[in-house]
């Protein structure tokens, strides 16, 4: 299995709601991330777990609340988010140490805040 | 700090022709550089990358890269281009460590291939 599965595809919510993305895979990778993608722009990174603890968070508001339940699981809170939060979100996750150094992504997750 | 550029926004090409597409990075040591594609709503997949040895690397799909260190480059390139190759492709250096084994990795803007048939 080298896939990364995000849930759901599309998602819709109003700026009270709350959500949750999730990833999962199951490629025996210990880090795991979160990506933030507008329309035609690069990918930018939100969060990095590696080994199940957080260890990189790029300044994201705390309207978004990442967890990592266990290896093969990432998931990303959401609450009270803003119409310009809408965007591509994209988990990724990768071998730790590994000479075969890359990332794999999931197909992502299409969020609209109305 | 890392950083990687994709001078062009877009590039056409004709069906059946040599395609390239350029990328030049910035790197304090040595670089760890890669190339993604993005097909439409779907996420990236990797193509090749370059960590050391030999300058011309071999990838998916009939693409190869070529790493040229006096000129800071990272070009993408297919002898023959396909219709299906059109997507969004991505230049991506290694930046920090984050703990043992794991990178953050900064992208270039992206340029989108156009394949004519």
């Amino acid at each position: 299995d080298t896939e990364v599965t995000q849930t759901p595809k599309h998602l819709v919510m109003g700026m009270t709601n709350k959500k949750s993305l999730k990833c999962e895979q199951h490629m025996g990778h210990r880090a795991m991330y979160w990506y933030k993608q507008k329309a035609k722009k690069p990918p930018e990174l939100m969060f990095v777990y590696s080994y199940e603890k957080l260890s990189i968070n790029e300044s994201v508001p705390s309207r978004f609340s990442p967890e990592c339940p266990n290896s093969s699981l990432l998931n990303l809170h959401l609450h009270a988010l803003q119409p310009e939060d809408s965007a591509l979100y994209l988990c990724a996750s990768s071998q730790t140490g590994a000479p075969n150094e890359k990332l794999f992504f999931g197909s992502g997750t299409q969020l609209s805040v109305l | 700090a890392q950083s990687v550029a994709q001078p062009e926004d877009q590039v056409n090409v004709a069906e059946g022709n040599p395609l390239t597409v350029k990328c030049t990075y910035s790197v304090s040591g040595n670089p760890y550089l890669f190339w993604y594609v993005q097909y439409p709503n779907r996420g990236l997949q990797f193509l090749l990358k370059y960590i050391t040895g030999d300058n011309l690397v071999k990838g998916s799909y009939g693409f190869e890269a070529e790493f040229n260190k006096s000129q800071t480059s990272f070009h993408l390139k297919k002898p023959s281009a396909l219709v299906s190759d059109s997507a969004l492709y991505f230049c991506a250096v290694r930046d920090m460590r984050i703990t043992s084994g794991t990178y953050k990795y900064i992208f270039g803007t992206g340029t989108r291939l156009k394949v004519l048939a």
